[in-house]
């Protein structure tokens, strides 16, 4: 049962424009939730997260926005750099603190 | 600092086969858990080890199973390989298991196929 879900595997954005990564989740009981990037032969790194008492996060350029109704989050990178270019994950925790229910991941190319 | 490092980088064993997987987590950290990534999806919770012992589990059957060290590093194994085995495994530690998932630190994985 795949808890989050990123329905678009791969996204391609022009340099400066926006990227808008989404994500979806079913467990009503989620209470924070988080995006990675990973870069190939690299671990994922953590990027930005959001508890659900919020409905937005600001960092940078990246901003992260929460929609409890619709059970929907999104990612926003504004302006979108080559350097983006990566896979992201949104994930969200499961049980314990450090066990995390991950998305599919959707590879964005940032076209210079 | 040297982060999250997992040893070997690459591996290739056939089917019924044991392998092991080892992982030493950044300077500090206490606490490592263990991901399995296949190809085209993220990656799904093996285990968590903490004060040498394992804290919680994901559905994943008795062939995988793992140890942490007095220094903190830990091993992961899997007996009787079976071609789905072959995946992505990847190493995050943090310090203490309580402690915040944004301080979780990954490592950059070992490719494991298994033929």
């Amino acid at each position: 049962d795949q808890q989050v879900k990123q329905n678009s595997p791969s996204l391609s954005v022009q340099e400066g424009r926006i990227s808008i990564l989404n994500c979806d989740y079913t467990n009503s009981m989620f209470d924070y939730f988080l995006w990675y990037k990973k870069y190939p032969a690299e671990g994922p790194t953590f990027l930005i997260s959001i508890s659900s008492i919020k409905d937005k996060n600001e960092d940078g350029r990246f901003t992260v926005f929460l929609n409890k109704s619709a059970k929907h989050l999104s990612l926003h990178i504004v302006p979108s750099q080559p350097g983006d270019s990566a896979v992201y994950f949104c994930a969200a925790p499961q049980g314990g603190a450090n066990n995390l229910f991950f998305g599919t991941g959707t590879r964005l190319t940032v076209i210079p | 600092d040297a982060g999250v490092t997992q040893s070997p980088t690459h591996l290739i064993k056939t089917r019924g086969q044991q392998v092991t997987l080892r992982c030493s987590p950044k300077s500090g950290h206490d606490t490592v858990s263990w991901y399995q990534q296949a190809l085209g999806q993220g990656p799904q919770f093996i285990f968590q080890y903490y004060e040498e012992e394992e804290r919680q589990r994901g559905n994943f059957p008795d062939r995988f199973s793992g140890h942490q060290f007095p220094n903190y590093s830990s091993e992961l194994n899997v007996n009787a390989l079976l071609l789905g085995d072959s995946a992505l495994y990847l190493c995050a530690s943090s310090f203490l298991p309580g402690q915040g998932l944004r301080t979780q630190y990954f490592g950059p994985g070992t490719r494991l196929l298994v033929l």
